[in-house]
């Protein structure tokens, strides 16, 4: 049982690259997340998925897509990386979108960096 | 809209010495509060949780007590060893449907380091 998993650890890019970050979770949870983890900022979404099939905004998703795959993978799009996208991304995985037991679990992160 | 202040950081302390870290919030209705802590190189994990007014979340020796008469959340701990060096984060998440989308609202983090 692996949890929630990330992929690539770290990446550097070039401003204007694009690249997918991609996610999998093992729990057979119905809602994922996508935050990016900034010094002094906290974690801020980005977007989510409530259930297969669906997606929607979060607080910072300019710049940003995403694709449930299917139930397990919820992956995010940087279409054009600018500098103001470095940062680390997490993506999370919940039973249920909201409630407070329906635990969010958190994977590794991605360390990106925009030159 | 829903918001969390923690207290910057970061904290530095002594084995064994006793911790406070401060967490105010402010939001609409009653949410439930969240102790989160991320240990270097690794996720997020759930330290502990109240959903109401007055309870008291717990885990590992830690403690927060959910206070809504002063919109706060503190966490603290007896005594902190070194392995309790991490960065923890205070979040809320407001009630589904409620136009928060169940989501969680962190504050900034308050870097703790514990020396031998």
């Amino acid at each position: 049982n692996a949890g929630v998993t990330q992929t690539p650890k770290f990446q550097v890019l070039k401003t204007g690259q694009s690249m997918t970050l991609q996610c999998a979770q093992d729990m057979n949870h119905n809602s994922m997340y996508w935050y990016r983890q900034d010094p002094g900022m906290g974690l801020r979404l980005i977007y989510y998925s409530a259930s297969e099939g669906t997606t929607d905004k979060g607080e910072v998703p300019n710049g940003y897509n995403v694709s449930r795959l299917n139930k397990r993978e919820f992956s995010l799009r940087l279409e054009s990386a600018a500098p103001s996208q470095t940062s680390v991304y997490f993506c999370a995985s919940s039973e249920a979108p909201g409630g407070p037991y329906n635990e969010q679990f958190f994977g590794p992160g991605t360390r990106l960096t925009v030159l | 809209g829903n918001s969390v202040t923690q207290m910057e950081g970061p904290v530095t302390l002594s084995e064994e010495a006793f911790l406070t870290i401060n967490c105010t919030y402010t939001a609409t209705g009653y949410p439930s509060l969240f102790w989160y802590v991320q240990y270097p190189g690794e996720g997020l994990q759930l330290l502990l949780k109240a959903t109401k007014a007055d309870d008291k979340g717990s885990n590992k020796g830690f403690e927060a007590t959910y206070r809504k008469e002063t919109t706060s959340f503190h966490l603290e701990k007896g005594s902190v060893q070194v392995s309790d060096s991490a960065v923890y984060f205070c979040a809320l998440q407001g009630l589904y449907g409620s136009g928060n989308t169940g989501k969680l609202i962190f504050g900034q983090g308050t870097t703790l380091q514990v020396k031998p």
